[in-house]
């Protein structure tokens, strides 16, 4: 899977809207952009996938640039919930031989929320 | 439904016992996954299973390590012995059927191991 990009950290106030950027230049046309989350002393969880099309969840929003090279995560209003490191991951649609095989977490970024 | 459970929350051991770590996934979901993660490494997918078959398993350590799934609702991630560079978190995933399109992961709360 193509390489992802994203800061080390970002620091956001309370009740403000969060823009997590992540650039992802190789990307491959047959590459979906997914986003999970891991708040403190858990697992990650799924927050939000796209190919082309910006997409909305209950969690999140997230904007594709028309290029697909770059993707932003948009939190509409955070919250200390929020508080986690958050991971932008490729996984290609079309993998040889068929079938799932996990998913390669980076370092990601961890989002700071002050109240 | 409760999710994919892993047991114990946290282990503390002495180098050269033996450690079991296990995981019930989600009713359904037929792939799992062992998961480890530092803070040096970050996350590292250690072994997947398809079906309760190991599909791969390149990303276990070494010979210490070994997993099993004896059925579909049930598996474990065994060291013996532990050393203390083991000591990390231990997630299991569980994901759905494949579909040829994307995979979603449902991550357990993770197993703290300490190796003294």
């Amino acid at each position: 899977d193509a390489k992802t990009t994203q800061p080390n950290s970002m620091e956001s106030n309370e009740e403000e809207p969060v823009h997590l950027p992540c650039n992802h230049s190789t990307i491959s046309g047959t590459d979906y952009i997914h986003w999970y989350r891991q708040l403190p002393s858990q697992g990650p969880e799924y927050v939000i996938h796209g190919l082309t099309s910006n997409v909305n969840n209950r969690m999140a929003s997230l904007a594709i640039a028309e290029d697909r090279k770059s993707s932003t995560l948009i939190l509409h209003r955070a919250t200390l919930r929020d508080a986690a490191v958050y991971y932008c991951i490729l996984r290609d649609m079309v993998r040889s031989g068929g079938g799932a095989d996990g998913l390669t977490f980076g370092k990601g970024t961890h989002l700071i929320i002050q109240p | 439904d409760a999710g994919v459970i892993q047991s114990p929350r946290h282990e503390v051991t002495e180098m050269g016992q033996e450690v079991t770590l296990r995981c019930k996934p989600i009713s359904g979901h037929d792939y799992l996954f062992w998961y480890r993660q530092t803070m040096m490494r970050g996350l590292e997918l250690l072994i997947y299973f398809n079906n309760n078959v190991p599909i791969d398993d390149s990303g276990m350590p070494e010979d210490r390590f070994s997993a099993k799934m004896p059925n579909a609702s049930f598996s474990t991630l065994k060291i013996q012995p532990s050393e203390p560079r083991d000591s990390a978190v231990y997630f299991c995933a569980s994901s759905p059927p494949w579909t040829g399109v994307n995979e979603k992961l449902f991550f357990g709360s993770g197993t703290q191991l300490s190796v003294l």
